[in-house]
């Protein structure tokens, strides 16, 4: 069974611009959660996603963002980059039934570089 | 909200030496706990999960016991090798309808040859 995938791998944004990040789960799997990770702060949740519908939220400002499509596909949203969102950005996917308590799978994350 | 927090940053061992991991974590209503390895440039890999009402469990090669009385985690890591060479997450669920994985600092594992 292929695992989760992302795209791009890596991206080179500057200050002021949106970047979109694409994610597909594990087939079978309806929940897509979505991950940052930074030196400084490790690894921080950002929001989740079941059945098309935001499940749970981190503590990130509005400027992330994200969505699911009915093939359980996820894309995250970064509006208005700032330098400090220069992160490594990781999904996750679960079968969901267990809200944030089934095993979660990570894809290999997209670098994102804000300039 | 809580914090999982990891009492070592790095741990080096030798090649075929059993290595051990800790972790201590604040939420005591927790009740899902997994342990990730991630290698360099690549995204947390599933080693092992333990729930609450177990206080160990085995994998290949690998141990998971939880001591709920401490809050208390630690990855055990039997015969180990060069690919174990990682740095090591333990993250927890907390408890509830809002659940969210709660990841700790990390440790990176180094194994000599």
């Amino acid at each position: 069974k292929a695992g989760v995938t992302q795209t791009p791998r890596y991206l080179i944004k500057t200050r002021g611009q949106q970047v979109t990040l694409s994610c597909s789960p594990i087939s079978g799997h309806r929940s897509v959660s979505w991950y940052q990770q930074t030196p400084g702060q490790g690894l921080q949740f950002l929001f989740e996603y079941f059945s098309e519908t935001q499940r749970n939220k981190g503590n990130f400002p509005g400027r992330f963002s994200g969505r699911q499509f009915s093939n359980s596909r996820s894309e995250m949203n970064v509006s208005t980059l700032e330098l400090g969102d220069s992160a490594l950005y990781l999904c996750a996917s679960s079968l969901g039934v267990r809200v944030g308590a089934d095993t979660q799978y990570f894809g290999p994350g997209t670098r994102l570089t804000v300039l | 909200g809580e914090s999982v927090g990891l009492h070592l940053p790095t741990l080096s061992v030798q090649e075929g030496d059993n290595s051990i991991i800790n972790c201590a974590y604040s939420n005591s209503a927790s009740d899902y706990f997994i342990w990730y390895k991630q290698e360099s440039g690549k995204g947390p890999q599933f080693i092992i999960d333990i729930r609450s009402n177990m206080d160990k469990r085995q994998g290949q090669r690998v141990t998971v016991l939880l001591n709920k009385t401490v809050k208390h985690l630690s990855l055990q890591i039997a015969a180990t090798q060069p690919g174990d060479s990682a740095v090591y997450f333990c993250a927890e669920t907390g408890s509830g309808s809002a659940r969210q994985l709660t990841f700790g600092s990390g440790t990176q594992l180094t194994v000599l040859p």
